[in-house]
């Protein structure tokens, strides 16, 4: 039973260009979470999602980020128009259901670089 | 609002010392959960213990201790007899409804 598969784990962009970031959860899991670290600092919530459903947001830059996970396929994190300030680790973690006892199993982490 | 607060930012003791992380939280939920996370330099999450707020039972796995006090709201992290891979960045976490709060971490290094 496969983990939480994030891809590309490496991802250097150029400022202006855009970052796309793959989260696989695991098998049977519907709920999706990203985090983002940055350079010495813990992570910090960004955007909790089901199934086609955004359910938190609370965490996400008011501009240039989005967030989606498609009935089909992985969850995707796109960063518009990187910055400088962008680089940084981001996490995804998935669990199956809204219990609160439930786990969140994190992936390996996709490191952005903007250069 | 919820708050962990990790106030060791770096640790540095001699490899088989024993050494205590410190975790100190704040949420106003009566059912919240509270975690301990390693990361190590290759930078993955490693999940190393959950504990619910109505067991306060402290923990023991192998050469790590958790003391849990909701009295003081700490979650204190031991680990006794330290070796040099224990070096890593440790993270508390809390998580009340479905998001985790990460304290700032602190990073322990074993030296041999």
């Amino acid at each position: 039973n496969a983990g939480v598969m994030q891809n590309p784990r490496h991802l250097v962009r150029r400022r202006g260009q855009e970052a796309r970031l793959r989260c696989s959860p695991m098998k049977g899991h519907s709920h999706v979470y990203w985090y983002r670290q940055l350079p010495e600092e813990g992570l910090k919530f960004m955007v909790y999602l089901q199934k086609e459903n955004i359910i938190d947001e609370s965490g996400m830059p008011k501009e240039r980020f989005s967030a989606e996970f498609p009935k089909e396929g992985p969850s995707i994190l796109r960063i518009q128009q990187v910055v400088r300030g962008d680089s940084a680790a981001y996490f995804c973690a998935s669990s199956p259901g809204l219990a609160p006892n439930n786990e969140q199993f994190f992936g390996p982490g996709t490191r952005l670089t903007v250069l | 609002a919820q708050k962990v607060t990790q106030a060791q930012t770096e640790i540095s003791v001699v490899e088989k010392e024993d050494v205590t992380l410190d975790c100190v939280y704040e949420t106003r939920d009566t059912t919240y959960y509270l975690f301990w996370y390693k990361q190590p330099p290759s930078g993955e999450l490693v999940f190393l213990i959950r504990r619910n707020s109505f067991d306060e039972q402290n923990e023991i796995s192998g050469r790590y201790s958790w003391n849990f006090q909701k009295s003081t709201s700490s979650f204190n992290f031991t680990i006794t007899a330290s070796q040099v891979v224990d070096s890593a960045v440790y993270f508390c976490a809390l998580r009340g409804a479905q998001k985790l709060v990460f304290g700032q971490g602190t990073r322990l290094t074993i030296n041999p």
